[in-house]
């Protein structure tokens, strides 16, 4: 079955450091990768979304690259602000394959601290 | 409406009465999903439905829990004889369904707590 695994937190970070937060994926057809990010006391947004292999995502200086040959999809962001804490979710959805349900599969989620 | 609208947001309940979980999806979105979020156990699928149908409830976690849509928008996640460990924070999420890549929009979620 399907499945995303990314990198186990609490991430903490000074403010203006580089971030990245690791995620790959399984999957049995042709996927598309999403970050979501939820910030404290509030509910799920979509970050960032790829669709394809090689497709780059990127919202609010935040980006991420549709890796097919490594079946991975890093978020990276150069410059954190303390406003970016929250608990960021990798996830997938597959793609058509004729019937199949199209479910978002997460990941367990990474907790980033930034300091001022 | 805008977004994805849930109710109640908040609902304390004593262990072993039902509840009734309300998520109105996006106007025109056909796909539906209910999930779960509970500490140490993440996001967890528990149903899809597009239109009116479930072709998906493999993450229903006992009998003790169903879901119903009518007229393809309004679901209703109903729990049973609830117990503590349903104590968690439910949320529906909508999409205009079809390709992979349309996404799907979350609403603020119902937290349910057991007592």
């Amino acid at each position: 079955g399907n499945s995303v695994t990314q990198m186990e937190g609490p991430v903490t970070l000074s403010e203006e450091a580089f971030l990245t937060i690791n995620c790959t994926y399984t999957a049995t057809g042709y996927p598309s990768l999403f970050w979501y990010v939820q910030y404290p006391g509030e509910g799920l947004q979509l970050l960032l979304k790829a669709t394809k292999a090689d497709d780059k995502g990127s919202n609010k200086g935040f980006e991420a690259t549709y890796r097919k040959e490594t079946t991975s999809f890093h978020l990276e962001k150069g410059s954190v602000q303390v406003s970016d804490s929250a608990v960021y979710f990798c996830a997938l959805r597959e793609g058509d394959s004729g019937g199949s349900n199209y479910k978002l599969t997460f990941g367990k989620g990474t907790l980033l601290t930034v300091n001022p | 409406g805008a977004g994805v609208s849930q109710s109640p947001s908040n609902k304390v309940t004593e262990k072993g009465k039902d509840v009734e979980l309300r998520c109105d999806p996006i106007s025109g979105h056909t796909a539906l999903y209910w999930y779960r979020q509970s500490l140490g156990q993440g996001l967890e699928f528990l149903i899809y439905f597009q239109g009116n149908s479930a072709p998906d409830k493999s993450g229903l976690p006992s009998d003790r829990f169903s879901a119903e849509r009518t007229g393809g928008s309004v679901s209703t996640l109903t729990i049973q004889r609830t117990q503590q460990e349903d104590s968690a924070v439910y949320l529906c999420a909508s999409s205009l369904g079809g390709l992979a890549g349309n996404t799907i929009y979350f609403g603020e979620g119902s937290w349910l707590t057991v007592v």
